[in-house]
């Protein structure tokens, strides 16, 4: 059973720092990899999604890489922004299955 | 391309009350999720579809919850009876096998602004 871990739960950093969210999980045999954005009271926004066969995916800011055999991936945030501030998830997945998602990081950029 | 569409967006029930969801996917997308989202944790699969065939409904207490996808396009999620457990938010989520470039990869999620019901 795919079990997803998210270290820290939570960051207070401000603004134009570079920061680091960990992911890891159990099951090194998955699809692809997503990770979310989600605002308090919205529903989930994808930031990049990364398919088994890649190392990292890039978007703007963000950069997202993949370490499958040792069931890593992290997100690095680059020069921070209090825009950026939400809740930042993880969820690998198998083909044509639902994703497992751990409970989060709470970031908070101050300005 | 219009996103995942939901209604409502807020509920409160009394328990024991009925409640329903409808959930319109991303045009094209064959596979829709319903997921389950109680404070402060990660999304919980309740049940995902493959056009209007279910593929995995292990996660979804079946005395009280039901859903169906009639003509595989849109969704409805129905609670009956409420319990006080049920308060969260109920995400609805679509995605294609088939990748859209500069838009979506193969099997990419995307989820709706989802409904917050609350169980008094």
């Amino acid at each position: 059973k795919q079990e997803v871990t998210q270290i820290p739960a939570a960051l207070s950093v401000p603004e134009g720092e570079n920061l680091v969210l960990n992911c890891s999980f159990t099951d090194s045999a998955i699809y692809n990899l997503q990770w979310f954005r989600q605002d308090p009271g919205k529903g989930l926004t994808s930031l990049l999604l990364i398919q088994s066969s890649q190392r990292e995916q890039t978007s703007g800011r963000l950069n997202a890489s993949l370490d499958k055999s040792s069931g890593r991936s992290t997100l690095y945030i680059a020069a921070s922004q209090p825009g950026d501030s939400a809740t930042y998830l993880c969820a690998p997945g198998k083909a044509g299955t639902a994703l497992i998602f751990g409970k989060g990081t709470t970031l908070s950029v101050s300005s | 391309e219009a996103g995942v569409a939901q209604s409502p967006r807020y509920k409160i029930i009394e328990k024991r009350q009925s409640v329903a969801f409808w959930c319109n996917p991303i045009s094209g997308h064959a596979t829709l999720y319903w997921y389950q989202q109680i404070l402060g944790q990660g999304p919980k699969l309740l049940i995902q579809f493959q056009n209007n065939g279910v593929v995995d409904d292990s996660q979804l207490p079946k005395d009280r919850f039901s859903a169906e996808r009639l003509k595989g396009v849109d969704s409805t999620l129905k609670i009956q009876p409420a319990k006080l457990e049920d308060s969260a938010v109920y995400l609805c989520a679509s995605s294609s096998l088939h990748p859209t470039p500069g838009l979506a990869g193969p099997n990419e999620q995307f989820f709706g602004p989802g409904t917050r019901l609350t169980v008094l």
